[in-house]
Formats: C-alpha cells, sequence, structure tokens
C-alpha cells in the first residue's frame, strides 16, 4: 500500500539554524500540506502545495518558512532560523482526494 | 475560520463495550469530515470520514454520524479490543478548490481497559 514517507524521523538543531524537512507523497497525488503537532496539543495546519505553487497557508506559515518541490518526488519544508517554539512534530499529508499523512519528523530545537 | 471542538478529551472503556467521541464544528461551508487514529509516535492515520451529503458511515465496528444542522458528528467504536487504544481526532475541511485544509479538533486519548 503506498505511503508518505519522511525524513529524518528526529532533528536536533540550535536555535538560529536552517533545517530542511523531507517528504515523499504518495505518487499519484497532486496535493501537499505541511501540518505541526506540538507535543500533547493538536494537529495544525501550516500550508498547502498545488500546481507548483502554495494554494493557501496559516498565520503560522510566516517569512522564515518556504516549501518546495524540487522534483518529481520530493517534497520540502525549510525553517530559514529556528526558534525555540518550532519544537514541534511536522507531518507531511497528500491527497487526491482523502489526506494521508506521513509518520512525521520530530524537531528539537535548543 | 472555521473550529472544531471535540469531547471528551479522555475517554476509558472496558473492552467490549462502545465509545463515542463527539464534534462540533462552526463553519457551515465545511463539507468533509475525516477522522483520524494516532498511535503514540506515529502520524495520524485515517480511519473513517463522511461527507455533508450523507447521515451517516459505517465500517465494521466504526461508525459516523453528522447532524449538519446542528454542525456536529460523533465517532462511533462498538466491541471496542485493546489495539483501539490510541488518541483519535476528528476533523473539518471546506472543500472549495482552494486550499483544501483540514482544520482539528483537540484530540480524545481513548484507553481501552482488559
Amino acid at each position: 500500500e503506498p505511503e508518505v514517507t519522511q525524513t529524518p524521523s528526529h532533528q536536533v538543531t540550535q536555535m538560529g539554524q536552517e533545517v530542511i524537512l523531507r517528504c515523499v507523497p504518495i505518487s499519484n497525488h497532486l496535493y501537499f500540506y505541511w501540518y505541526r503537532q506540538i507535543l500533547g496539543q493538536k494537529v495544525e495546519f501550516l500550508v498547502s502545495f498545488y500546481n507548483n505553487e502554495i494554494s493557501e497557508k496559516s498565520e503560522i506559515f510566516d517569512d522564515q518558512f518556504s516549501v518546495e518541490r524540487p522534483d518529481g518526488s520530493n517534497f520540502t519544508l525549510k525553517i530559514r532560523s529556528t526558534k525555540l517554539e518550532d519544537s514541534a512534530m511536522y507531518f507531511c499529508a497528500s491527497s487526491d482526494d482523502e489526506q494521508y499523512f506521513g509518520p512525521g519528523t520530530r524537531l528539537t530545537v535548543t | 475560520g472555521e473550529n472544531v471542538e471535540q469531547h471528551p478529551s479522555t475517554l476509558s472503556v472496558q473492552e467490549g463495550d462502545s465509545a463515542v467521541i463527539k464534534c462540533t464544528y462552526s463553519d457551515s461551508a465545511s463539507n468533509y469530515f475525516p477522522w483520524y487514529k494516532q498511535e503514540l509516535g506515529k502520524g495520524p492515520q485515517l480511519i473513517i470520514d463522511i461527507r455533508s451529503n450523507v447521515g451517516e458511515k459505517k465500517d465494521q465496528r466504526i461508525a459516523v454520524t453528522l447532524n449538519k444542522t446542528a454542525k456536529h458528528f460523533s465517532l462511533h467504536i462498538t466491541e471496542t479490543q485493546p489495539e483501539d487504544s490510541a488518541v483519535y481526532f476528528c476533523a473539518a475541511q471546506a472543500i472549495t478548490g482552494g486550499g483544501n485544509k483540514l482544520t482539528f479538533g483537540t484530540g480524545t486519548q481513548l484507553k481501552v481497559e482488559l
């Protein structure tokens, strides 16, 4: 059964550093998303991406965040200058209709 | 924007009993309502969904009901088993041709006791 994959599973970085989280969506899906989940809280929408451009973003997705589909298979989330409050689980999802989530990347900013 | 409320936050049932989780939403434009199960350390897994043109949907031990007038929907799990123990999230989406973002509820920690 096809699934969304994410790398790395855990990323530790220092405040102010740049991180890139990677995702491989399900191959025939056209819509891609990033969500985050702070420990013990609900899943929050960050951004959706379709036809090589952002289709919607939340207020969390400020100028320090960017997304890219560098090739036909990968979908990345870049955080330019990480803050302590960026520590969370980051989930990638893809959809053709229903949204399917990856296993997540735990980002720890120290 | 959309706001989804979910109750209860924790639910403990005996194996074999039923469990019910309830959600309300605020945006009348929402027309798609999925439910996700999240096990510890894993991503949300879609278990069932319902669209606004349907009042009820069932898949084996899991069922979901939707009341569009009252803006609430519920997840029903019958004959619960220990492997049903997890956090369950409801979500709402307005499929408008835009971003299709999901707005999640706050989650319900379900514990099925032997």
